[in-house]
Order: structure tokens, then sequence, then C-alpha cells
């Protein structure tokens, strides 16, 4: 069974910090992935994709990609309470055609004004 | 911005009755999905299409579960039979080549 697993927090930060948020994954053949911000009862809106080992920045955001470690992160430098929202992870675990995404249960930040 | 589209916001129905969920997505994205999410639970895929045909389907996608892209532009998805266990947010996302899937703002299904 392929998993990805978040903390479900709630992690809570003070406005200006940064935020992090971690996911791991159980299948070794992932190739994608990607973080969806989820403001509460809607739908997820795509943050960041990550294909590759190393750090990869847009903006405030940073997503970190471990493979060999099955790990991934999402870094929120100067963290506004708009960030305030859950956080999934989600994972495309098979080469080729395949494009299903794989999710984690999500990690709910709170930034503290 | 070009967005994914989707109709009904809410859908009420009752037990055993059917129903379409519709969709559009980004006019020039080439691959197709549904998803659910139930209330405090992970996003779960249900089937992707490609081509004008499935390319991928869950577990959950059984036969009481169909897809269609009737014309050019509209993504459906349609349940058989309700049951009360289908009650959840269902997302249709969209993709071009790369795998960056796109989501609409979903349909809440409630089956009572």
């Amino acid at each position: 069974q392929k998993e990805v697993e978040q903390n479900s927090g709630p992690l809570s930060v003070p406005e200006g910090a940064i935020a992090s948020l971690n996911c791991t994954y159980s299948d070794r053949v992932s190739q994608s992935f990607f973080w969806y911000r989820q403001y509460s009862g809607k739908s997820p809106e795509l943050i960041m994709s990550i294909y590759s080992n190393g750090d990869k920045e847009d903006g405030r955001f940073t997503a970190q990609l471990n493979k060999a470690s099955q790990y991934v992160s999402l870094l929120i430098r100067d963290s506004q309470p708009s960030d305030s929202a859950t956080y999934l992870c989600a994972v495309k675990p098979n080469a080729g055609n395949n494009r299903k995404l794989i999710w984690g249960l999500g990690t709910s930040l709170a930034v503290n004004p | 911005e070009p967005e994914v589209t989707q109709t009904p916001s809410h859908q009420v129905t009752q037990m055993g009755q059917e129903v379409i969920l519709r969709c559009v997505p980004i006019s020039n994205h080439l691959y197709f999905y549904w998803y659910r999410q139930i209330l405090g639970q992970k996003v779960e895929f249900l089937v992707s299409f490609y081509n004008n045909e499935i390319s991928e389907k869950s577990e959950i996608f059984d036969d009481q579960f169909s897809v269609e892209r009737p014309d050019g532009s509209n993504f459906t998805l349609k349940i058989r039979s309700t049951k009360l266990e289908d009650s959840a947010m269902y997302f249709c996302a969209s993709s071009e080549r790369t795998d960056e899937a796109f989501f609409g703002q979903g349909t809440r299904l409630t089956v009572v």
C-alpha cells in the first residue's frame, strides 16, 4: 500500500516566522511531488511542484526533496495570517502515463498575527 | 487566468438515485481526473482520462461510476445508484503534459 504521511498538526507560528511542513512517502520509485494548499471547505490549490533532489524556491515558498530519505518538505518564509490553511502533500508514485496522485492527510497551519 | 469549473456546487440526492457531476477542464489540457474527499479524510483518486478513454481507475471507481467526455469541453462523472457513503466533495482536475494538476472548486454531494 503506497502511503504519504504528514503530521496533522496544528502547526502554530507567529506572523513573520518560518513555517516548516514535512511529508514522507513509502514508494521509492515516486517521481513527482506536489504541495497543495486547501482552505476550509475549498479545493486544493497547487503551490509547488518538485521533481529533483534539492531545493526549489518560488517567492516565499521553498520545497525540498530528498529521495534517499523519501522525504519532502515545504518552508514558508515570512508567514502571513493568509497562509493559515491545510497543506497537502501529494505524490505521483509511478513513472509513465499513470498520473494519479497519492495524498497525505495534510498539516493544518495557523499563523498568528 | 484559466480555471477548471464544476457544476453544481452542491447536490443533494436520495439514496439510489443517479447523479451527474459536470466539469469543464482548462481548454488546452489533455489529462482529466476525478478525485473525492470525504469530510476529514484524505483526497482520494477515482479516475484519470486521456485521449478519450480511461487511463487509470482506483478500487473506489466500481461499476456504479462512469465518466464521459460528451463534447470537446465537458467532462462528467456519473454515479448510477448513490449510497450514503458516496457523500463527499468531488473534485475535477486537469493537467497539460506535465504532472501538475489544477482543481476545480468541487461539488459537495450529499446523499440522504
